[in-house]
């Protein structure tokens, strides 16, 4: 069966100091990856989306950045955080086509 | 532009008796449709979906309704039963250029179901 990891769960970090959020998935070959923000009395925004290794699409210019260095790793950066960057940030995976996108546990972070 | 939207932040329901979520949506090009369930500090896990050629899906207790000339779609829960209690997003989907899936999300509603 398919599995999805974030790490870390929680992260609390200062304005100003760099982000690396990972994403990986066990149990399928080339899925198709994405990254949503669910900042505090919003939806979930799509951030980045990636259907195979090197290829990211962006959804909204922001401060962050997004790579996929492997085929079942997906990596949400930035260099220098912002207050505005806090939120719940979910990892997703489709095996392609149109299906249904399965969530992993998120990450929490929290910009002071 | 918010193109999928769910007007109601929150919603309380007794239990044994039937829960609807709402969601509206503007973009006719959306071919798919689908509820998301989401506990805090959890992802949210898939319910159940609709295809843009249907007008109703069931399954269990869930069954999700489309009016496509009215662009509304609704999540009826029956019944409802205290571990409904969460936050259900509304997504409606979109091909992206390179054939994949983009979902885009409304902005949640909050069950409560009152035992």
């Amino acid at each position: 069966s398919q599995t999805i990891h974030q790490w870390p769960a929680t992260l609390v970090q200062p304005v100003g100091s760099p982000l690396s959020l990972e994403c990986t998935v066990e149990g399928t070959s080339n899925p198709n990856l994405y990254w949503y923000r669910q900042a505090a009395g919003r939806g979930l925004q799509l951030l980045f989306y990636s259907v195979g290794i090197g290829q990211i699409s962006s959804e909204v210019p922001q401060n962050l950045s997004a790579s996929r260095p492997q085929d079942r790793q997906f990596i949400l950066s930035s260099k220098k955080l912002l207050l505005s960057d806090s939120g719940f940030y979910l990892c997703a995976w489709t095996s392609g086509g149109v299906e249904t996108q399965y969530f992993g546990p998120g990450t929490r972070l929290l910009v002071l | 532009d918010q193109q999928v939207k769910q007007n109601s932040p929150s919603l309380s329901v007794q239990e044994g008796r039937i829960s609807i979520l709402n969601c509206d949506y503007t973009n006719s090009m959306f071919d798919y449709f689908l509820w998301y369930k989401k506990y805090p500090a959890e992802g949210p896990t898939f319910l159940i979906s609709i295809s843009s050629i249907k007008d109703k899906n069931e399954d269990g207790r869930f069954t999700v309704f489309l009016n496509k000339s009215a662009k509304h779609l609704s999540l009826h829960i029956v019944p409802s039963q205290p571990g409904d209690s969460a936050v259900y997003f509304c997504a409606a989907s979109l091909i992206s250029n390179f054939g994949n899936e983009k979902l885009t999300f409304g902005t949640g509603t909050r069950l409560t179901i009152i035992p």
